[in-house]
């Protein structure tokens, strides 16, 4: 079945990156788009950005432009979200989504960042 | 992006329906069909509940359905079960190529 095993939790320092990897099994990873959403503590789900595999393109969230990477690695069945110049406001539960027409149907369990001097 | 809107809360007592609503604009959900629902317990990733207004995907509840109306959908869960107490968020797909998320809804069975 189709199933998302994302990496540990991580902590970092304001300015530092952090990059977390989404595991698919069950599918070929390529086959559909792939979200990335966050949730800061006890707030709510804010979307991130797609890619677009077959059109092998990215899309961002405005407000992350530019901080923000997605990339993957399709021997490793394996996708990427790497965040630069983090701040405490970054401290967030990050999540991979499967996007199958236009619908999240399959989530990673979630990989928690914290930002702390 | 603009978060869609949603009420804090919304309660009821088993057994009883209870309707979520989710507000946006013309360049979300009053031009598309793709909004969807996801149910999140706590410490637990999000659940998609219904897709494209009104779709249940294989394995939910048919207690669970969606309604759309202008630029604001809804999620109404009837049969309201201790099970059913969890967050729950609608998204859609917009003009800009970009997806929003609801402000959420904390559903409490009293």
């Amino acid at each position: 079945q189709v199933q998302f095993v994302q990496s540990g939790a991580e902590v970092k320092k304001p300015g530092a990156s952090v990059k977390v990897s989404c595991k698919a099994s069950g599918y070929s990873l390529i086959t559909y788009s792939l979200h990335w959403v966050r949730q800061a503590p006890g707030q709510r789900l804010e979307w991130l950005g797609w890619i677009h595999f077959a059109e092998d393109n990215t899309k961002y969230s405005q407000e992350l432009q530019g901080r923000l990477t997605f990339t993957w690695d399709t021997s490793a069945n394996t996708a990427y979200m790497e965040l630069s110049s983090l701040k405490s406001e970054d401290t967030a539960v990050y999540y991979c989504a499967r996007s199958n027409n236009l619908k999240l149907d399959f989530w990673g369990q979630g990989t928690l960042v914290t930002v702390s001097s | 992006q603009s978060a869609l809107t949603q009420p804090a809360s919304v309660s009821g007592s088993p057994g009883q329906s209870i309707t979520i609503s989710c507000t946006g604009t013309s360049s979300d959900i009053g031009v598309f069909d793709y909004v969807s629902w996801y149910q999140q317990h706590p410490g637990k990733a999000p659940k998609l509940m219904i897709y494209e207004v009104n779709n249940r995907p294989s394995g939910v509840s048919n207690r669970f359905s969606g309604s759309k109306s202008g630029n604001t959908a809804a999620l109404t869960i009837s049969g309201l079960q201790a099970e059913d107490e969890a967050d729950y968020y609608c998204c859609s797909y917009t003009t800009s190529t970009i997806y929003a998320f609801g402000t959420g809804t904390k559903v409490t069975v009293l």
